[in-house]
């Protein structure tokens, strides 16, 4: 049974930093990409970054590009994400996901974790 | 950026109702098109991948259809589990972008 275990969310004064991580299991975790989607309260889904099965490339939402970071390690099982210079409009519920990619080209969040609550403010 | 505009943003239904929720694209995606459920306070749930392609476990109620930019997600008849926000969401470009949401009530 796959399982994802976000942790690490909590609350941090705007200007702060704070490390999520995602725990998998129930899958060989380093041939699929990993992905980061934000909910904010009462909103919609907002995709933040990818990360290949390798770690060797990454791709993040201009909304973040440069203050968040996406890292995995493979022998661990872990996806992480390093958040600094923190926002107010960061508040949000941060799910990881699994990507499955087809052959044809489409790619779908195929599995998500339960999601930990990041609030910025002071 | 792909824009995905769904309608209605929400709708009200009855157990035993066909519900149809629309999605349109900004430009063209192909069949890259992705429909997901979230209930309250849950992580989503990936229900359709590839426009019309059920996920594994999904009920054969949902059904998912379109290419290029009009795309439609159709319960066949609408079960009290089924109560929930569901999001479209394309794979054509990055970034990977969601629809607005659509809830559906009582």
């Amino acid at each position: 049974e796959v399982q994802l275990l976000e942790s690490g969310g909590g609350l941090v004064q705007p200007g702060g930093s704070l490390r999520l991580s995602c725990a998998a299991s129930g899958f060989t975790f380093s041939i699929y990409a990993m992905n980061w989607v934000r909910q904010a309260p009462g909103k919609g889904l907002e995709w933040v970054s990818v990360i290949s099965g390798s770690g060797d490339s990454t791709f993040y939402a201009d909304s973040v590009k440069g203050r968040l970071t996406i890292s995995r390690d493979n022998s661990k099982n872990t996806l992480s994400l390093q958040m600094n210079s923190l926002r107010a409009e960061d508040t949000a519920v941060y799910y990881c996901a699994t990507l499955r990619q087809d052959d044809g080209g489409n790619s779908a969040f195929d599995y998500w974790g339960q999601g930990t609550l990041v609030t910025v403010s002071s | 950026d792909i824009q995905m505009t769904q309608s209605p943003s929400s709708l009200s239904a009855s157990v035993g109702e066909r519900v149809t929720i629309t999605c349109r694209a900004s430009q063209s995606i192909s069949n890259f098109l992705n429909w997901y459920q979230q209930k309250a306070g849950k992580a989503p749930r990936l229900l359709i991948h590839t426009a019309s392609s059920l996920q594994s476990g999904v009920p054969s109620s949902f059904s998912g259809s379109g290419s290029g930019t009009d795309f439609t997600l159709t319960i066949s008849s609408l079960q009290p589990e089924d109560f929930a926000t569901y999001y479209c969401q394309q794979s054509y470009s990055t970034p990977p972008t969601f629809g607005q949401g659509t809830k559906v009530e009582i």
